[in-house]
């Protein structure tokens, strides 16, 4: 069956720019988290949505970060004002249960 | 905070070898995921451990976790080239947390033909 989807796959942008980057979750999964990965780094959670709950923002690294999930399936990742440093690779993940996490391709993100 | 350390960082493993990857958490671990990630494909999801001696297997990996030494090995027998990829573990820093999964930066693995 369908996988998670992100758009685009690639962006550029320059600095200073806002950019919206969309996750299509697999059908009828109540989780979606989002997730950042720098280069040489490991993963780092942004934000979890789950259900009608509010969502864990714990991980969003600054205001200038925000998601939204309309309808309890896609979710929209805003950055604002893009800086060098947010230049990363951004994973969408959906899941059924609090277990196991289907991830999206990712989009690749670079700031000029 | 609670960390995971992954090693070796990066391995070549000559094709058909057996090869050993190790996942140390600096705290308990209350679950502990396997991922694989190629580029462009995203992450693909292995397998969970939950508990202490849990082995699991999905073809030709298979996992342990070890609780008392807060740690988890993912083993490949007989190694392909369709094994090349990065390797992450993930851990769950408390039993109601599956919301903040902690990954550990990866381990990088080429197969030599």
């Amino acid at each position: 069956g369908a996988g998670v989807s992100q758009s685009p796959s690639n962006k550029v942008t320059e600095k200073g720019k806002d950019v919206e980057l969309r996750c299509d979750p697999i059908s009828g999964h109540t989780a979606l988290y989002w997730y950042r990965q720098s280069l040489g780094q490991g993963l780092e959670f942004l934000i979890y949505f789950q259900g009608n709950s509010a969502p864990d923002k714990s991980g969003l690294p600054s205001d200038r970060f925000s998601a939204e999930r309309t309808g309890g399936s896609v979710s929209t990742l805003t950055i604002q004002r893009t800086q060098q440093e947010d230049s990363a690779v951004y994973l969408c993940a959906s899941s059924p249960t609090e277990e196991t996490q289907y991830f999206g391709p990712g989009t690749r993100l670079l700031v000029l | 905070s609670q960390e995971l350390e992954q090693s070796p960082q990066s391995l070549i493993v000559q094709e058909g070898k057996n090869l050993t990857i190790n996942c140390t958490s600096s705290k308990t671990l209350y679950g502990l995921y396997w991922y694989k990630q190629k580029y462009g494909e995203g992450l693909i999801f292995l397998m969970m451990l939950q508990k202490g001696g849990e082995e699991k297997s999905h073809e030709k990996i298979t996992a342990k976790l070890d609780e008392k030494k807060q740690q988890s090995s993912l083993h490949i027998t007989a190694s392909q080239p369709s094994h090349a990829g990065i390797y992450l573990c993930g851990a769950l820093p408390g039993y109601s947390s599956a919301s903040k999964i902690i990954f550990g930066s990866g381990t990088r693995l080429s197969i030599r033909p």
